[in-house]
């Protein structure tokens, strides 16, 4: 299987901060990578597929970049709303996998 | 909009099997996406368990390959999971989701149902 490491595991900000989470694939995943959000209890939320495509409905301060191996995820400006786990998938070779999750708290 | 729910037995025995039921509305299982299921096992992360696709078309996780079976009934507008020979470990917070893009995105989620492998 294909490891999807994330950095940080937890990340402490402040709203209007800009913040960056960093997922890094151990191989070659194309751009074949997406992002979501969790909350307590809840289903993840997807943000972005394809590496930098925002899914609909999502607001525009989330961005992801990246492409083969190295991917990042920024927002630009924290709202309150936005503290969450966010975890990459990448979706290049089965079986699918999934990082291990940054934890962005106040 | 889609909607998922997850239904089924929130407690199993070891050694039996997890049966779970995902019931989707506001679309169609007959249309092309990949009708998938996902745990979050407990201090450990999301795990991708497997799709079906197209009526019977299926991929599995391969290391739970052999234990599991993923089936769908466009009649009802269901898909579900099997999972044989349960053990502790598979003690999880079970999602279902509607998958695009050779079922890797993920765009719609049940909210999840936590089945608990417990004698």
């Amino acid at each position: 299987d294909i490891q999807m490491t994330q950095s940080p595991s937890t990340l402490s900000a402040s709203v209007g901060d800009r913040v960056t989470i960093t997922c890094r694939a151990s191989q070659n995943v194309g751009t074949l990578l997406a992002w979501y959000q969790q909350k307590p209890g809840k289903a993840p939320k997807l943000l972005i597929y394809k590496a930098s495509t925002l899914q609909s409905g999502v607001p525009s301060r989330f961005s992801g970049s990246g492409s083969g191996t190295e991917f990042t995820l920024t927002i630009s400006s924290l709202q309150p709303d936005d503290f969450a786990t966010f975890y990459c998938q990448q979706y290049n070779t089965y079986s699918y996998t999934f990082g291990q999750g940054t934890k962005l708290e106040i | 909009q889609v909607q998922l729910q997850e239904s089924g037995p929130r407690q199993v025995k070891p050694s039996q099997t997890l049966s779970l039921t995902c019931t989707v509305s506001g679309g169609s299982l007959r249309s092309t996406f990949y009708w998938t299921w996902i745990r979050h096992l407990p201090g450990e992360g999301l795990q991708w368990i497997g799709y079906v696709y197209h009526r019977s078309t299926t991929y599995y996780n391969p290391s739970l390959r052999g234990r599991l079976s993923i089936s769908l009934d466009t009649s009802k507008n269901q898909f579900f999971l099997n999972l044989s020979y349960v053990t502790a470990a598979d003690t999880a917070v079970y999602y279902c989701a509607r998958g695009d893009d050779y079922g890797g995105k993920l765009d719609s989620w049940g909210q999840g149902a936590l089945v608990t492998v417990s004698s």
